[in-house]
């Protein structure tokens, strides 16, 4: 069964660096998103990805976030200057539409800031 | 404000019992409703769908209910296995957007 794969499986940086979190989202899937999970809290939407562009961003991606889809597998989200609170874990998603299709999660980036 | 909330926050039982996991939310407009399993460390998984129209579905020992009167949904799950301890998670997709409860984390016990 084909699944979204995400890479690293953990990252540790120092505050101020930039991260690169990468994401293989399924195959024949044209919607991807982001969210991400502090630890002990709810999952919370960061970002959605339509036909190359943002189509809809959470209070919480402010311009420390960007998202690219370099490429016809990838799609990347990059924390420009890393900050403590930016610890969490971070999940890659990706559906085939929108409003009813299932959003099939990748197992997570574990980022942690020191 | 959105917001889905959920009941209990932590639950124990016995493997072989029953248990019902409740939602109530406060998001508009609606498009659905969803409920998914996360096992600690792992990306959520989908368990089901429910829109405005339906009141019940099923998928193997989870069941869920919706009254969107009330804006109320329930999981029951069958007959407990230990592979069933994880979180469970309610879901509302309002306008373009997935909004997240905090979880019910059941811990089935042999």
């Amino acid at each position: 069964e084909p699944e979204v794969t995400q890479t690293p499986s953990h990252q540790v940086t120092q505050m101020g660096q930039e991260v690169i979190l990468r994401c293989v989202p399924i195959s024949n899937h044209l919607y991807f998103y982001w969210y991400r999970q502090i630890l002990g809290q709810k999952v919370e939407f960061l970002v959605s990805f339509y036909n190359n562009e943002i189509s809809e961003k959470s209070e919480i991606f402010d311009d420390q976030f960007s998202v690219e889809r370099p490429d016809g597998s990838n799609f990347t989200l990059k924390i420009r200057s890393t900050k403590l609170e930016d610890s969490a874990m971070y999940f890659c998603a990706s559906s085939a539409g929108q409003n009813i299709h299932e959003q099939y999660f990748g197992p997570g980036t574990r980022l942690t800031v020191t | 404000k959105n917001q889905v909330e959920q009941s209990p926050q932590s639950l124990i039982i016995l493997e072989g019992k029953n248990c019902t996991l409740q939602c109530n939310y406060t998001v508009s407009p609606f498009s659905n409703l969803r409920w998914y399993k996360q096992d600690t460390g792992r990306g959520p998984v989908s368990l089901t769908i429910m829109t405005f129209s339906e009141n019940t579905k099923s998928n193997g020992r989870y069941t869920a209910t919706l009254d969107a009167d009330t804006k109320q949904s329930s999981l029951h799950i069958t007959a407990s296995q230990l592979s069933d301890s994880a979180s469970y998670i309610c879901v509302v997709r309002g306008y373009n957007k997935l909004i997240f409860g905090a979880g019910t984390r059941l811990a089935v016990h042999p």
